[in-house]
């Protein structure tokens, strides 16, 4: 089983559309968590990170589960410059400070 | 602006060759630095952890001998692929952590290699 889970999509959306992407870990002593954007050929980019709390940023929402071990991003009102892969990525923590990355969820926003 | 350099981008070189990648903090000391691979469509993959002034661990199934690692320096590492081969072709990432930043890593641009 993979540490980190993504469904690969791709998600295909209209504009202006609201997309939820998950992902489930498997490491339960898991720590910190993360979204992460990457553009095709490019470097990953922090999109934000993910707390059990809740968090949001403009149109991206980011939830956190503990118990059930999953993490959500939702963005809402998609934009054409949202087409990217995000990638879910965690950090056990456990004196790894290195971060474990899923594979991706690719988004394609169409006009 | 960058916070990570990594250097060169883009390598295009015949099978056997070896080519060596930098990777630079900018602006911070970074103790530690890692060092990733990603393969078309696929994750990005931890290959090793660099430390300043030891040797690097590395990550199952990576070959040590293979992926040569030099962090000499506080500011740099250096990845060397030996005699590379066509199999070889990834696209490899460097991070490194700045203590003082709320950032878990920065990346640099990464080096796309292509052996022929």
């Amino acid at each position: 089983r993979k540490e980190v889970e993504q469904d690969p999509g791709p998600f295909n959306v209209p504009e202006g559309a609201t997309v939820a992407f998950n992902c489930t870990y498997s490491n339960s002593a898991s720590q910190s968590f993360f979204w992460y954007r990457q553009d095709c050929r490019k470097e990953p980019k922090l999109l934000m990170s993910v707390y059990s709390s809740g968090n949001e940023d403009g149109r991206f929402t980011a939830q956190l589960n503990r118990a059930s071990q999953y993490i959500s991003l939702l963005i809402r009102d998609s934009k054409l410059s949202d087409s990217a892969t995000y990638l879910c990525v965690v950090n056990t923590g456990t004196g790894r400070r290195a971060l474990t990355f899923g594979s991706g969820t690719r988004l394609q926003v169409q006009p | 602006g960058a916070v990570v350099s990594q250097h060169p981008s883009r390598v295009i070189c015949k099978s056997g060759t070896s080519v060596k990648i930098e990777c630079r903090s900018l602006d911070f000391q970074a103790t530690t630095m890692f060092w990733y691979r990603q393969f078309p469509k696929q994750s990005l993959m931890l290959m090793a952890t660099s430390n300043e002034g030891s040797k690097a661990t590395y990550e199952q199934g990576v070959e040590k001998d293979k992926f040569l690692i030099n962090h000499a320096s506080l500011t740099l590492s250096t990845l060397t692929v030996t005699s590379a081969h066509p199999e070889d072709s990834s696209f490899y990432i460097c991070s490194a952590r700045d203590q003082s930043s709320n950032q878990p890593q920065h990346f640099g641009d990464g080096t796309r290699l292509s052996i022929l």
